[in-house]
């Protein structure tokens, strides 16, 4: 079956650590995304990717950085930069354009927690 | 960029159908109305997607009026298993990453 695999699905960290969140898809889809929830919020938008080795910030960029080297695979770094990076972290991915191919197909996401 | 406007959370009972109404007083020509729906620590689903007047689907009914400054979404027959938060989201289907993800409408069913 086709979709999208986030991993790990929990994760924590110590303050200071770097952490790298993967984010693979099989959908052949053009465009990726990672966002970020809090609890009783809704997403926002840290990174997307229309093309390979091509990404821009979302509104919540700041403490993140991700490449995009391979059409499947987005990965998401949380820095020590990132100074409440405690959330559930959701990654998405969707053709381009018209309407029906642009809906977003998430993963399952990865919740971080810093100790 | 469109924002929404959605009741917080809404309760219904198994059986009922339940009608979930989102504001979206300024939306673009381009923009089409897309709703998802939430479990908790689980990614959003989608459910359905329009333009205009009524799309349906095998899960539930979208009800849009000419001037497309509300939509509703329509469960028919919600079971406890419907018990999750939905999010109604308005953009051009081109940049998704405009799209502003609200807090969603919290529908808790009861049996």
């Amino acid at each position: 079956d086709g979709g999208i695999t986030q991993s790990p699905k929990y994760l924590f960290r110590k303050e200071g650590q770097n952490v790298t969140l993967s984010c693979e898809q099989n959908l052949n889809h053009d465009a990726m995304y990672w966002y970020r929830q809090d609890p009783g919020q809704g997403l926002r938008l840290i990174y997307y990717s229309q093309i390979v080795n091509d990404f821009q910030k979302g509104d919540i960029a700041e403490g993140y950085s991700v490449s995009r080297e391979k059409k499947e695979s987005f990965p998401l770094t949380v820095t020590s930069a990132q100074k409440n990076p405690t959330a559930f972290y959701l990654c998405a991915s969707s053709l381009q354009g018209s309407p029906g191919a642009n809906v977003l197909t998430f993963g399952a996401g990865s919740r971080l927690t810093v100790l | 960029l469109a924002k929404t406007t959605q009741p917080i959370s809404m309760d219904s009972y198994e059986g009922q159908e339940v009608n979930i109404t989102c504001s979206h007083n300024n939306i673009a020509t381009n923009d089409y109305i897309t709703w998802y729906q939430q479990f908790p620590s689980q990614g959003p689903r989608f459910i359905i997607q329009g333009y205009k007047t009524k799309v349906t689907n095998e899960v539930a009914s979208l009800f849009i009026p000419a001037d497309r400054k509300s939509s509703t979404l329509s469960l028919p027959r919600v079971s406890l298993s419907d018990t999750a938060v939905y999010y109604c989201l308005v953009g051009d289907p081109f940049s998704n990453y405009q799209l502003i993800w609200g807090a969603g409408t919290k529908l808790i069913i009861k049996p």
